[in-house]
């Protein structure tokens, strides 16, 4: 069974730095790209990031870019998201979705952890 | 970037019928199209995709089509754990981008 747990969310001031990570298990986790896509509270998702199954790529959102950084250890079955100069804005539940094929479509998801920013 | 745009964004709806979302994109992206639900307090879950391919689990009566700019998800006869807020999202390009929500209540 595919499960994707992620970690590290809480309540952080503006300005600082935090590190989501995700567990995966249940499938090969080299094998799949790994996303990043947030919600803000009673708003619709947004992508954040992509990494390639093999880390060697990386995509980000215009809002995240040069702030956030993707990662992933694959001995580890870990995806990682390096979180700094954090806003208000980027307050939302962050979830870890897989991708698949080609086009790296998102097949699951894992429940997501709340990062709350105070200005 | 690819602007996804649904309608309805709100649809109401009865047990047993049967409902159409429609996903219309700013360009052409094949079928590069994904389709997820999402119930209050909970994350979201895959319904289809690459624009008609069910995914592993999901009942039959929901079913996806489209391709290029204009894509459909229809539930062909609604249960009542179905009342939820869906999603599509494009992968055919970056950024990846998600349409605003369509949210189906109870009439």
């Amino acid at each position: 069974e595919v499960q994707l747990m992620e970690s590290g969310g809480g309540l952080i001031q503006s300005g600082e730095s935090l590190r989501l990570s995700c567990a995966a298990s249940g499938f090969t986790f080299s094998s799949h790209a790994m996303i990043w896509v947030r919600q803000a509270p009673g708003k619709g998702l947004e992508w954040v990031s992509t990494i390639t199954a093999s880390g060697d790529g990386t995509f980000y959102a215009d809002s995240v870019k040069g702030r956030f950084t993707i990662s992933r250890d694959n001995s580890k079955n870990t995806l990682y998201l390096q979180m700094n100069s954090l806003r208000a804005e980027d307050t939302a539940i962050y979830y870890c979705p897989r991708g698949r094929g080609n086009n790296n479509y998102v097949d699951y998801w894992g429940q997501g952890t709340l990062v709350t920013v105070s200005s | 970037d690819i602007q996804l745009t649904q309608s309805p964004s709100f649809l109401s709806a009865s047990v047993g019928d049967r409902v159409t979302v429609t996903c219309r994109a700013s360009q052409d992206m094949s079928n590069h199209l994904v389709w997820h639900q999402q119930k209050p307090g909970e994350a979201p879950k895959v319904l289809i995709y690459a624009a008609s391919t069910l995914q592993s689990g999901v009942p039959s009566r929901f079913s996806g089509s489209g391709s290029g700019t204009e894509f459909t998800l229809t539930i062909s006869s609604l249960q009542p754990e179905d009342f939820a807020t869906y999603y599509c999202q494009q992968s055919n390009s970056y950024p990846i981008t998600f349409g605003q929500g369509t949210r189906l209540e109870i009439k």
